[in-house]
Formats: structure tokens, sequence, C-alpha cells
């Protein structure tokens, strides 16, 4: 079974503060995902790793920024917490298998800014 | 542009009733097209994706491409199928990157 877990099911935050997101795969995928879901808004994607040290934007980078040192981990970063980043982030990671990729997430991580 | 609308923010049934998803999506080119769940308390999961034309847990999508939709559908509700669905779209290339429908919370009532 893929396994993906991220660092914490639940996280306070002040304004201003730097915050770390941490998600790690077990099963070798290349490509890795950050999304935040938001009621009404669906998932959203806000940053994409297809390998090491390879990212890309997704439609809401603004505010976040991602590192990816180790094929398995993916960070999210945000630089300066807002009350707007409120919200659950998840983590996704996936691989290509019978001629279609399959996203498998992580639980998530509550995120409050205060 | 490309996009998935789910228009419905929450669909209430009784159980035993018949169940539509609706999903319509823009995209030019050849879609490839998915339901993801995500029951209370569990990650979100794929459920089925429409070049498998196979039923899951009961439930069935057929894509029309004439309708530019997939619906999802179940001929009769069980509470357990109670969740919130997310239809999903490829955004195409080599990247697996999915754009995601603003979802649809299902509820069936006992």
């Amino acid at each position: 079974d893929v396994k993906v877990t991220q660092s914490s099911r639940y996280l306070v935050k002040r304004t201003g503060e730097k915050v770390f997101l941490e998600c790690v795969q077990d099963m070798d995928h290349e490509n890795m995902f950050w999304y935040r879901q938001d009621p009404g808004l669906g998932l959203r994607l806000i940053y994409f790793s297809y390998d090491v040290k390879m990212k890309e934007k997704g439609d809401i980078p603004e505010g976040y920024s991602v590192s990816r040192e180790k094929k398995e981990r993916f960070s999210l970063i945000l630089e300066s917490a807002s009350t707007n980043q409120t919200s659950m982030y998840l983590c996704a990671s996936s691989l290509m298998a019978g001629g279609y990729y399959e996203q498998y997430f992580g639980p998530g991580t509550r995120l409050t800014v205060t | 542009a490309q996009r998935v609308t789910q228009p419905e923010k929450l669909l209430s049934v009784f159980k035993g009733a018949p169940v539509e998803l609706k999903c319509n999506y823009s995209y030019s080119g050849s879609p490839e097209l998915f339901w993801y769940v995500q029951y209370s308390r569990q990650r979100l999961q794929l459920l089925l994706r429409h070049i498998s034309r196979e039923s899951i847990k009961g439930f069935t999508a057929d894509l029309n491409k004439g309708e530019t939709s997939f619906h999802l559908k179940k001929p009769f509700a069980q509470e357990e199928d109670s969740a919130m669905y997310y239809c999903a779209l490829n955004r195409g290339g080599n990247t697996g990157k999915l754009i995601f429908g603003q979802g649809t919370t299902l509820q069936v009532k006992p």
C-alpha cells in the first residue's frame, strides 16, 4: 500500500510566522503535489514537483514556496503566514501505472493562522 | 480553458434512492476523467476513472463528450456512500496533474 504521510494533522500559527508543512511518500513516486482544500472551492494546486529539486507553480502559488531535496520528501513553506492561508493542506504523490496516473493523498494538515 | 464544474454543493437523498452527482468539464482534446471520494475522517482516494468503464461500490460514470459531462451514478444509495465527491480532469501532458471540481457532499439519509 502506498503511504503518504504529513507531519502534522493540526497546526496553529500566528500571522507572520514561517510555516513548514512536510510530506513523505514511501513508494518512490516521481510526482508530488501540494493542494489546499477549501469548502466550495475544491482542491486547488499550489505547487507540483516531478523530480528532486524540480518544481512547477500550480494555480495559487502566491505566498508559498516548496522544497524537494529528496525524492520521498516534499515540503511546503509559507514564508509569512497570513490569515487567508488558514485551510486544509493536502499532499499527494503519483506514478503512472496501467497507462494512467493515480494520485495518492496524505491525511491532510489543518492549518489555522491567527 | 480547462475547467471542471460540479454544480451541486450538497446532494441529499434517502437510502435506496438513485443518485446522480453531476460533473461537467471543459477541455480541448480527449479528456481523461476521474472521480475521487473522501469519506469522513479518511483521506481522499480514487473511486473510478472513465477509461476503465468499471463499477466501483455500485457507482458508474459515463463520459459524454457531446454534453462534456461525466456524471457519477448509483441506482440505490446506501448510508455508507455519504462522503465528499470530487470530479477531476487530467490537465494533459505526462505529469498527471489534475484539475478538481468544487466537490459535492452526498448525504444519504436512513
